[in-house]
């Protein structure tokens, strides 16, 4: 089973506040990273997927970057809104099978 | 366009009961998974089907079935029910073009086994 940890579990920022997480996973056998947003009582949407090492990509206001040689994922949102609090999931596709294993999320809650 | 859509959306058992949710997407994907949520510990995978005609177990595989029916349909059996397995079910689906596609959710089945 593979071990894909999120840091940190909550997080409690003021609107306006840039704010950052972290995904770790273990880089051999690396596939794609992706990255998904869960708000409350809806379904998970895709925000990021994520090949190759170096990669970064930007969806207005939050952007993630990928380092498979460390194994690592970072998540960014530059100038938090309440509409942004949700709890961010990132998931690993290795490439020993064709199935996404999700870390545990990170949790965000934005004060007005 | 529907995507995943998943039934029942609340259903309620009685340990032992038996119980199948279904779920079927309209975007001709090759890939079906069926994951539970439960607090605290984000989503983990069940069974996936990578291609009609294969299922494999996931993380917590245990206490459940599956049957790929068809291209579209993939469905999770409960055999005999345990209040462990009291929890949200999502299914989902992906392309098998390549590693860039995403996961297409369903809205979930809350299941609550008393």
């Amino acid at each position: 089973i593979l071990n894909v940890e999120q840091s940190p579990q909550s997080l409690h920022v003021q609107e306006g506040d840039s704010t950052n997480f972290t995904c770790s996973f273990p880089s051999s056998n690396f596939y794609a990273l992706h990255w998904y947003r869960w708000e409350t009582a809806k379904s998970p949407e895709a925000l990021f997927v994520m090949t190759l090492n170096g990669d970064e990509k930007k969806k207005g206001r939050i952007s993630a970057t990928l380092n498979t040689k460390e194994g690592y994922s970072y998540l960014y949102i530059k100038g938090s809104q309440p509409e942004d609090s949700a709890t961010y999931l990132c998931a690993l596709m290795d490439t020993g099978r064709r199935a996404l294993t999700f870390g545990s999320g990170t949790r965000l809650q934005v004060q007005p | 366009n529907a995507g995943v859509t998943q039934t029942p959306k609340f259903q309620v058992l009685k340990t032992g009961q038996s119980m199948t949710l279904q779920c079927a997407q309209d975007m001709n994907h090759n890939s079906m998974y069926w994951y539970r949520q439960d607090p605290g510990m984000g989503l983990r995978l069940i069974y996936y089907s990578a291609s009609e005609g294969t299922t494999d177990k996931g993380e917590v595989p245990n206490g459940y079935n599956v049957s790929r029916l068809n291209k579209r349909e993939f469905s999770l059996r409960l055999e005999s029910a345990a209040p462990s397995q009291t929890s949200v079910y999502f299914c989902a689906s992906l392309t098998g073009a390549s590693g860039a596609n995403v996961l297409t959710f369903g809205a979930g089945s809350r299941l609550t086994v008393l």
